[in-house]
């Protein structure tokens, strides 16, 4: 059974850039919850999804969007990227059926800014 | 202040010693308690919840939770080098069923 998995592993992009980053959920799962960890640091949350739309969202600004597609599957979109926004992107996934408790986090994107 | 502190260590211990861990936070409103362990370059891995106050233990790991004083404890026994990780604390009030807030994590390393 496979976890949550995310792409790309790495990734490397320019001030100004925009970047696309992908997650699919443990199999069974519905909901998926997008965290941001700069280094050194505990995961901080960025928004979460479930049914397609956006249900909560944590103190990030508006050039953080994501989607959810019918599959479960997300992506988090992070446009005019800032030197800032380098970090471990984690992405993971519950049953909303399930307990709550019970996030599963994927091995994560790191995103170097430059 | 940060909602949730937790000291950031690295903490070092030979191995067979017994390892606490700890986190304070300040959200009266959390209610459910959790301990992730994260590998270097990996994602963080679930090892304990807790809902509300009380005890909890898993083989090696106990984890506690004393909400009057707002302080929570993951305490291991018998550490093995394989231990040796970052551990975050993590919590959330009963209507975030989504949003965790994390301590900053505790570097851990167990010596042979």
């Amino acid at each position: 059974d496979a976890g949550v998995t995310q792409s790309p592993t790495h990734l490397i992009k320019t001030r100004g850039q925009q970047v696309t980053l992908r997650c699919s959920p443990k199999s069974g799962h519905d909901t998926v919850s997008w965290y941001q960890q700069a280094l050194g640091q505990g995961p901080q949350f960025i928004f979460q999804y479930y049914e397609e739309e956006e249900r909560q969202r944590g103190n990030f600004p508006d050039r953080f969007s994501g989607h959810q597609f019918p599959n479960y599957s997300s992506e988090l979109n992070v446009n005019a990227l800032l030197l800032g926004d380098s970090a471990l992107y984690l992405c993971a996934s519950r049953s909303r059926a399930g307990v709550y408790n019970e996030q599963f986090f994927g091995p994560g994107t790191r995103l170097t800014v430059l | 202040q940060k909602e949730v502190e937790q000291d950031p260590g690295p903490l070092s211990v030979p191995e067979g010693a017994i390892v606490s861990l700890n986190c304070t936070y300040s959200n009266s409103a959390f209610q459910y308690f959790m301990w992730y362990r994260q590998y270097s370059r990996k994602g963080p891995e679930l090892l304990m919840y807790t809902y509300s106050s009380g005890n909890k233990e898993d083989g090696r790991f106990t984890a506690q939770v004393d909400k009057s004083s707002k302080y929570i404890s993951l305490f291991i026994r018998d550490s093995q080098p394989s231990d040796s990780a970052t551990y975050l604390c993590a919590m959330r009030s009963s209507s975030n069923t989504g949003k965790l807030i994390f301590g900053q994590g505790t570097t851990l390393q167990v010596k042979p």
